[in-house]
């Protein structure tokens, strides 16, 4: 089954205790990206990659690390978590062509103390 | 920067009806695609449509078929004989495709919650 997971699905931490999010997806996707959900805001991206070890900064970055070492996975590391950085988090991917559909992940939500 | 507006936080419908969701949008480009994307209680984010903007037809799938209105920056979602299941976050999102690679962020609406009354 065409697919992209993430784990964990629910994490609660305390502030300043690294963590980090896995995206994994099998459809020999191209393109991903990682968004975070906030009430009245939407989502809204944070990092995306266009191939392996490929990345860039997309809307909201700050606090937040990628890397794409292989072209299944790409984790969203928070060094150093802050209480702001509490949100639903969504990793996507898409084959990378022109208007292709983001395919997104269950979520992960992140409640930082 | 392009901008995704859903003026209607919330609406309700009773089942069977026909409701229709709106969306604006401000972009100075002449090529993108629209999406309208469902989000149900399990919070995961389900395609509804998707809609190239050189193409005049609208999209339709199923029950769901929208009212793109490309110089008036207006793409609609109208949900026809509308079901329990249909409860749910709907977000409208523009995507501007770049023209050496092909993708580019979504850009999302704030979102309509939708809410199907037996």
């Amino acid at each position: 089954e065409a697919q992209v997971t993430q784990n964990p699905r629910y994490l609660i931490t305390v502030t300043g205790k690294k963590l980090t999010v896995t995206c994994s997806q099998n459809m020999n996707h191209e393109y991903m990206s990682w968004y975070r959900q906030d009430p009245g805001l939407g989502l809204r991206q944070i990092y995306y990659s266009m191939n392996v070890e490929v990345t860039d900064k997309g809307d909201v970055p700050e606090g937040y690390k990628v890397s794409r070492k292989e072209k299944r996975n790409f984790p969203l590391i928070l060094e150093s978590p802050s209480p702001n950085q509490t949100s639903l988090y969504f990793c996507a991917s898409s084959s990378g062509g022109m208007g292709e559909t983001q395919y997104f992940g269950p979520g992960t939500r992140l409640l930082v103390l | 920067a392009q901008t995704v507006t859903q003026s209607q936080p919330e609406m309700s419908v009773q089942e069977a009806e026909t409701v229709t969701l709106s969306c604006t949008y401000d972009t100075s480009e002449s090529n993108y695609y629209l999406f309208w994307y469902k989000q149900p209680p399990s919070r995961q984010m389900i395609l509804v449509i998707r809609q190239e903007a050189y193409k005049q037809q609208n999209a339709t799938e199923n029950r769901f078929s929208v009212n793109f209105q490309k110089a008036a920056k207006s793409f609609s979602l109208k949900i026809s004989d509308s079901q329990l299941g249909d409860t749910a976050m709907y977000f409208c999102a523009f995507m501007k495709p770049l023209p050496n690679f092909g993708n580019e962020k979504l850009t999302f609406g704030t979102g309509t919650r939708l809410t199907i009354i037996p």
